[in-house]
């Protein structure tokens, strides 16, 4: 089962800054089957990233994914209010997994 | 509009059994694999399993194996998640999510609440 670690835990910010987001797997990821979801308080997670650097539809363009292999980063480039969340990253081959999630939270 | 829509929210006690429910709506039901995601009180996402409509081939995260039952009926475009005998531990929140044609999960239901409490 590969394992995914996400860092930091928590990412303290203010609206209009960058954040940047990690995802380390314990083994290499097949063909970057690797998405990025956002969960808000109360609701269900979000498709936002797929195949590690495609935005889902009516995604942003300032949410990016990149990476390959066993690292993978999503950049928020410019926060906005609604963007404070929690975002998990998830591989999704042959036996899928979640990351423990990053907490965004307004500094 | 594609939507998976999950029953309501269970409140049961230890020992008793459970089956929600997640209906698909909105494409051919039969053509896309459905899968369960946990989240435990203020905790993250853990993959359960998984399971083709079409023909019922149903795939366990080696977490959950023995542990639920994953179903689904084709006839009422509807999925299923079961347990025989529940625990204190599975409370949390229940997810139905769509595995899209290229592997991500695309769709997500508003989820189920289970509280298991004596």
């Amino acid at each position: 089962e590969i394992v995914l670690t996400q860092s930091p835990g928590t990412l303290s910010l203010s609206p209009g800054e960058r954040a940047t987001l990690s995802c380390r797997a314990s083994q290499s990821v097949s063909s970057s089957y690797l998405a990025w979801y956002q969960q808000k308080p109360g609701q269900a997670p979000r498709l936002l990233i797929y195949g590690a650097s495609s935005r889902a539809t009516g995604i942003p363009d300032r949410f990016s994914g990149s990476g390959s292999g066993t690292d993978f980063t999503l950049t928020i480039s410019r926060l906005e209010p609604e963007d404070f969340a929690v975002y998990y990253c998830q591989q999704y081959g042959s036996s899928p997994s979640f990351g423990g999630g990053t907490k965004v939270e307004i500094k | 509009e594609v939507q998976l829509v999950q029953s309501g929210a269970e409140v049961k006690k230890p020992g008793e059994s459970l089956k929600i429910s997640c209906k698909g709506s909105g494409y051919s039901f039969t053509s896309y694999w459905i899968g369960w995601v946990r989240q435990m009180p203020g905790k993250g996402l853990e993959w359960m399993g998984i399971i083709y409509p079409g023909d019922s081939d149903t795939r366990y995260s080696p977490s959950f194996q023995g542990q639920v039952t994953i179903s689904a009926d084709k006839s009422i475009s509807t999925a299923y998640l079961q347990w025989s005998s529940l625990k204190a531990s599975d409370t949390a929140m229940y997810y139905c999510v769509r595995r899209s044609y290229y592997y991500y999960m695309d769709v997500w239901g508003k989820g189920t609440t289970v509280t298991v409490s004596s």
